[in-house]
């Protein structure tokens, strides 16, 4: 069966780094993409970035260029998601979604969300 | 404030039938055919209801359909029944500079 299996919640005071990971299981790991969406608390989705599971490129979304990496660990199937200088904005639920596509495709798996709070 | 326009909240009695709506502009909803739908239960993460804008993955009910004209995309559920009450998004491809846009979300309430 197919799964992508996220890390547990964060609390990071402001200007902080938070790194959340996404572990696949079920699939070939590098035929796939995963991207990272965010919803704010009682808010819409909002997506943040993609990365090539199998070769590593990635594109991020202009509001987050300087403050999002991601990256991809193909030993352990494992997508990375690092968002440095935290405010209290970036509190949310993060998502690790997959496509077949590049950026065409639908998000046809997603994780469980890792909670992130910024916080004084 | 999002890139597609999507209705607050809609609602409908059981065995009716709902349209939601989503309305972007000939960068993204009207030039692709690259919209998908989102199924989300308050507390979990959202589900793949609708992609290319008529599609339906295996496992979800034929009460679910997509269609599109011009820069506004809609998902229809008819036959509603209680397991649908959830906040509905759309999403679209907008081009490799700006690449997926999400909407606002629609809550449902069966009434």
């Amino acid at each position: 069966q197919v799964h992508l299996v996220q890390s547990g919640a964060e609390v990071k005071k402001p200007g902080a780094s938070v790194k959340v990971s996404c572990k696949a299981s079920g699939y070939t790991f590098t035929s796939y993409y995963i991207h990272w969406v965010r919803q704010a608390p009682g808010q819409g989705l909002e997506w943040m970035g993609i990365i090539n599971s199998g070769g590593g490129s990635t594109s991020y979304a202009q509001k987050f260029q300087g403050r999002v990496t991601m990256t991809r660990d193909t030993s352990t199937s494992t997508v990375y998601m690092e968002l440095s200088s935290l405010r209290s904005e970036d509190t949310a639920v993060y998502y690790c979604a997959r496509t077949y596509g590049w950026l065409i495709d639908a998000f046809d798996i997603w994780g469980q969300g890792t909670m992130v709070t910024v916080s004084s | 404030q999002s890139a597609l326009t999507q209705p607050r909240s809609v609602s409908g009695s059981p065995g009716q039938s709902v349209t939601i709506s989503c309305t972007g502009t000939s960068s993204d909803v009207g030039g692709y055919n690259y919209v998908s739908w989102y199924q989300q239960h308050p507390g979990k993460a959202p589900k793949l209801m609708i992609y290319d804008v008529s599609k339906r993955p295996s496992g979800v009910p034929d009460r679910f359909s997509g269609s599109k004209s011009g820069n506004t995309a809609s998902l229809t559920i008819s036959g509603l029944q209680a397991e649908d009450e959830a906040d509905y998004y759309c999403c679209s491809y907008a081009g490799s500079y700006i690449s997926v846009v999400f909407g606002g979300g629609t809550k449902l309430t069966v009434l």
